[in-house]
């Protein structure tokens, strides 16, 4: 069973860059496999941050749009996401995700980002 | 974007009761549903994809259904660790997640 482990700085300097990296185990970075970030605020709900396509094809939320990318490594089993110009409203639990197609979701256990100076 | 609404906010449920938790996509997303359960300080865990099949390890007593835009989540008889944020997500245009049900003992 594939198992997802996000790693990343756990403290970030206003306007600067988050950098998270999700490793993934137990089998290899399969075909026809969606590779996600989500998030969630302290308290809030869940918020879709991207999404990155085995081919290579991503798709982000429009409200982030300007400041992420998402980027695979099938060599080193791993997705990462790229979050700039970070401000206080960022600080929140991040989540990686994937899923199969035809398949349901398999999640990280989250790794949790505070943006302060 | 495709808005996920989730009804009730609240639901105060005795043990051993029936809960019923409800899901509404702004458009139509086929079965391409998924619930998970929240606790405090833990990580979403999935419950139910494709609206109605169960995810592994997951007890009989939660139950699925619907498709198109109206969904359902059933809890036959709710246990002490039952209790704990519900939430529903669609995977059919990107993510969108609901706000949350927050199933409480009452």
């Amino acid at each position: 069973q594939v198992q997802l482990q996000e790693s990343g700085p756990g403290l970030v300097r206003p306007s600067g860059t988050l950098s998270l990296t999700c490793a993934v185990s137990g089998g290899s970075m399969s075909s026809n496999t969606w590779w996600t970030w989500v998030r969630q605020p302290p308290g809030k709900g869940l918020e879709w941050i991207a999404d990155i396509f085995d081919s290579g094809r991503t798709n982000y939320n429009p409200s982030l749009e300007s400041r992420v990318t998402i980027s695979l490594d099938k060599s080193k089993n791993q997705f990462s996401l790229n979050l700039i110009s970070i401000t206080a409203a960022d600080t929140a639990m991040y989540y990686c995700a994937g899923r199969l197609e035809g398949g349901g979701p398999f999640w990280g256990q989250g790794t949790l980002v505070t943006v302060s100076s | 974007e495709i808005v996920m609404t989730q009804s009730p906010a609240t639901l105060s449920v005795s043990p051993g009761e029936r809960a019923t938790l409800f899901c509404r996509a702004s458009q139509s997303i086929s079965t391409n549903l998924a619930w998970y359960q929240q606790k405090p300080g833990q990580a979403p865990r999935l419950l139910i994809y494709g609206a109605s099949t169960r995810a592994t390890g997951i007890a009989a007593r939660f139950s699925g259904s619907g498709s198109g835009t109206e969904f359902t989540l059933t809890i036959s008889s709710l246990q002490s660790e039952d209790f704990a944020v519900y939430y529903c997500q669609q995977y059919n245009y990107w993510w969108t997640f609901g706000q949350g049900t927050k199933v409480e003992i009452k």
